[in-house]
Formats: structure tokens, C-alpha cells, sequence
């Protein structure tokens, strides 16, 4: 069935480096690709999103990459921090299911300081 | 505030029975969404609502009952039914479900099953 999920289950970095969070998906008829970041014992938070017909959107210190060619969603954060630490959600929405999201498993990231 | 909020943050049930989970939300929302988080997995649908007195059934209904009664609120019940109930719960609203809106999250309530 379709599915969204991820390469990497943890993370770790160091403080000041560059973060790639990726994620892999398979329904190629998905309408918009969300990336959420979810701390421990906490709700989701929205961090950016993406509409299938871009290739990238930037946000501050985080960029989406979608190549749908290879059905790809990646998550770059420059400059990580240690509030950076929790775990990433990529999210995916098909217009004709009623806005239902699907999401992958998790990425941890670690920031080491 | 606006925002949306969920109680209580720690529920615990003994076997055999049901619990309510409340959702509350004041930022004039039409559709309402409960999902499930199972530790180190993603979210999981569980019920949704897109307008008052109405809901759907998301991928993992069973064991769940819903009620939406009013726009402010959509509370979940776990009932006995429910074989492993033990799970964090997420309580969400958007604008709508049509096309694209933005879901956001409540604080969550995390059920544990004596």
C-alpha cells in the first residue's frame, strides 16, 4: 500500500553543522509534503512545507528539497542547535482523501554541543 | 490564547474500561482529527471531523468512538474494545479539509492501561 517513510531512524550532530533529514514516499499522486517537528512528550510543530509542483522552499535556517523523480523529501537544517533536538515527522497529503495526513516513522536528531 | 488543548496529560485505566479524552480548540476550525502515537512510530488517524455532527473513520477506528457535538470539541473514547490501548493521543484542528490547510497539534495525553 502507499506509504511514507524514513531512511534514517537517529541523527546525531554536532552543534553548528549542517542537518539532512531525509524521507522516502510512494504515492506519486501526494498534493503537498509537510515536515513536523515533534519534542519529547509534546505535540507536532509545523515546520515547513512544500507543494508537489516545487522543487525547494526555504524557511529560516531550513530548507525542503523534493525530488519527485526518485520520490525523495529531504529536510536540511543550517547551523544546528541544540533546541534543534527532537524528532522529524515528514507528512504526506493527497487532496482526494480529505486532507488526511500520512506520516512517516521519525527521524531522532541529536545535537551534540 | 488561541490555540487548542487536550485533557488531562496522563490518564490511567484499569482493563475493561472506558475512557474519555477531551479535545478543545478556539481557533474557529471546522475539522477536528485524533491521532495515535505508538513509541518511536509516526501518527496513526484515528477518527476525523470535518464539520459538526459529522465524523469519519480514519485507518485505525476500531476501539474508538467519537462524538461532535459542538465546533469547539471532538472527544474520543477508548472502550473496552480496544486491545492495546496504551498510547500517546493527539488531538488536531485545520481550517478545513479541502485542498490543503494546516494542522495543529495539542499537547497530547498519554493513556496507560493498568
Amino acid at each position: 500500500g502507499e506509504s511514507v517513510g524514513l531512511h534514517l531512524p537517529t541523527l546525531s550532530v554536532q552543534e553548528g553543522d549542517n542537518s539532512i533529514i531525509n524521507c522516502a514516499y510512494s504515492n506519486s499522486a501526494s498534493d503537498y509534503f509537510i515536515w513536523y517537528k515533534q519534542e519529547s512528550g509534546k505535540g507536532p510543530q509545523f515546520i515547513i512545507d512544500i507543494r508537489s509542483n516545487m522543487d525547494k522552499r526555504q524557511g529560516q535556517r531550513v530548507t525542503v528539497l523534493l525530488n519527485k523523480t526518485v520520490k525523495h523529501l529531504s529536510l536540511q537544517i543550517a547551523a544546528t542547535q541544540p533546541g534543534d533536538s527532537a524528532v522529524y515527522f515528514c507528512a504526506e497529503i493527497t487532496y482526494n482523501q480529505g486532507g488526511k495526513l500520512i506520516f512517516g516513522q521519525g527521524t531522532e536528531l541529536s545535537v551534540k554541543p | 490564547d488561541g490555540g487548542i488543548t487536550q485533557s488531562p496529560k496522563y490518564l490511567f485505566r484499569k482493563e475493561g474500561q472506558n475512557v474519555t479524552l477531551s479535545c478543545e480548540q478556539n481557533l474557529n476550525h471546522d475539522a477536528m482529527y485524533w491521532y495515535r502515537q505508538d513509541p518511536g512510530q509516526g501518527l496513526r488517524l484515528i477518527y476525523y471531523s470535518q464539520i459538526v455532527n459529522d465524523f469519519q473513520k480514519g485507518d485505525i477506528a476500531e476501539g474508538y468512538s467519537v462524538s461532535r457535538e459542538k465546533k469547539e470539541s471532538f472527544p474520543l473514547t477508548v472502550t473496552s474494545a480496544q486491545k492495546n490501548p496504551t498510547a500517546f493521543y493527539l488531538c488536531a484542528s485545520s481550517l478545513g479539509t479541502s485542498g490543503y490547510n494546516e494542522q495543529f497539534f495539542g499537547p497530547g495525553t498519554r493513556l496507560t492501561v493498568l
